[in-house]
């Protein structure tokens, strides 16, 4: 696609379900973040894939929050027993190779947890 | 100590004038720096980069950066309405990419 594309780009859930939310990133590019955007406030960095190197989890919130990414390219975001807390926006972003340059977002994907 | 931060504001100022936003950074080691701006309900996109010491400037935008006090500025000259967003500072750490909490910029005509 010509984008990074997220889905869905709006989730509604209840307190304790799973959910999974989905990245396609830009054919091509090597590296992916997923940050977290709550209402009024700047990005929470979640988690970085650069190739095949180990991602850098440090972002991540608690053991309730896992991620992957198959064959270099889409990448999934799993919540596992979501509570309140963890509604916002999350947001996947991508470049060619992660080394100092311009990410390229997706519209986010807002998840809301009843 | 937050990794990057920044004042929420919101910073007004009137058409026009110049916008000054600042972010402050804690890895003295961090070699590239970011400003994205951001509109109510839209995703980030990037309108500047730094590297070096010094000013760079790009049309209306000038970026500053200070290694040495750990410290990046925005200026935007000749402040327009359509310039009302919020100003992201992101500061690569590490080898990824942390930004800050965002400037409110309003821009009133």
């Amino acid at each position: 696609g010509a984008g990074v594309s997220q889905s869905p780009s709006n989730k509604v859930t209840e307190k304790g379900k799973d959910v999974e939310l989905r990245c396609d990133p830009i054919s091509g590019h090597t590296a992916l973040y997923w940050y977290r955007q709550s209402l009024g406030q700047g990005l929470e960095f979640l988690i970085y894939f650069q190739g095949n190197s180990a991602p850098d989890k440090s972002g991540l919130p608690s053991d309730r929050f896992s991620a992957e990414r198959t064959g270099g390219s889409v990448s999934t975001l799993t919540i596992q027993r979501t509570q309140q807390e963890d509604s916002a926006v999350y947001l996947c972003a991508s470049s060619p190779t992660g080394l100092n340059e311009k990410l390229f977002f997706g519209s986010g994907t807002q998840l809301s947890v009843l | 100590q937050k990794e990057v931060e920044q004042n929420s504001g919101p910073l007004s100022v009137p058409e026009g004038a110049i916008a000054s936003l600042n972010c402050t950074y804690s890895d003295r080691g961090s070699q590239s720096f970011f400003w994205y701006r951001q509109y109510s309900g839209k995703s980030p996109e990037l309108i500047m980069s730094i590297y070096s010491n010094g000013d760079k400037e790009d049309g209306r935008f000038t970026a500053q950066l200070n290694k040495a006090s750990q410290y990046v500025s925005l200026l935007i000259r000749d402040s327009q309405p359509s310039d009302s967003a919020t100003y992201l500072c992101a500061v690569n750490q590490g080898g990824k990419l942390i930004f800050g909490q965002g400037t409110e910029l309003s821009v009133k005509p």
